[in-house]
């Protein structure tokens, strides 16, 4: 079974300011990850994912975000956010089947101008 | 292309009463998913179907919780009698198949609250 840790609820930010969003996974398979957007009453929208190959994955909106094996880390990144961004961020995980999408709690992302 | 839609947008009821939500899935998407979102939580997987087979009903509470999707279409999900910790937002997702080839879409969801 898999399971998604996100290491902060919300997390404030000034407009322009880099942002990094932090995703922690535990599998014993090998896994896809994922980082999905939710913006106010809507659904969820697909960011980025990673399947295979290169660890950093570029992803919509100008958003980023590296697999690092080793740390079982996925973290999101952004280098310059704006007010647009603010919506709840949340990092998946799927086993290689793809059949079961495992969602962590979530972070809110507050950009103030 | 057409979203995955999903009604009603809200609903309040109170305890021990009955609700069901609809999902109407994009055309030709043979797989559909339920997931329950409280508040403050992440998605979590109630049920999946394979056109109008159960694929994954493990975390659906049956004693109250039913689903079903007739034709392998529209799909409704039920709640009888409903518990205050039913408020929730639930949302419908579809995929053209299976295997990480096909992506997910998801509803804008219906929030349930629970009196």
């Amino acid at each position: 079974a898999q399971s998604v840790t996100q290491l902060d609820s919300q997390v404030p930010v000034f407009e322009e300011a880099p942002v990094e969003l932090r995703c922690n996974y535990s599998s014993s398979v090998s896994v896809y990850l994922f980082w999905y957007v939710q913006y106010p009453n809507q659904g969820l929208q697909l960011l980025l994912k990673y399947l295979s190959g290169s660890t950093l994955v570029k992803g919509i909106n100008g958003f980023e975000a590296e697999f690092n094996k080793s740390q079982t880390s996925f973290h999101l990144r952004k280098p310059s956010v704006h007010i647009s961004d603010t919506a709840e961020y949340f990092c998946a995980v799927s086993d290689l089947s793809g059949n079961k999408l495992v969602f962590g709690a979530g972070t809110i992302l507050r950009v103030k101008s | 292309e057409a979203g995955v839609a999903q009604s009603p947008r809200y609903k309040i009821i109170e305890k021990r009463q009955s609700v069901a939500f609809w999902c109407n899935p994009i055309s030709g998407h043979a797989t559909l998913y339920w997931y329950q979102q409280i508040l403050g939580q992440g998605p979590k997987l109630l049920i999946q179907f394979q056109n109008n087979g159960v694929v994954d009903d493990s975390q659906l509470p049956k004693d109250r919780f039913s689903a079903e999707r007739l034709k392998g279409v529209d799909s409704t999900l039920k709640i009888q009698p409903a518990k205050l910790e039913d408020s929730a937002v639930y949302l419908c997702a579809s995929r053209t198949g299976t295997g990480m080839a096909y992506g997910y879409t998801f509803g804008s969801g219906t929030r349930l609250t629970v009196v």
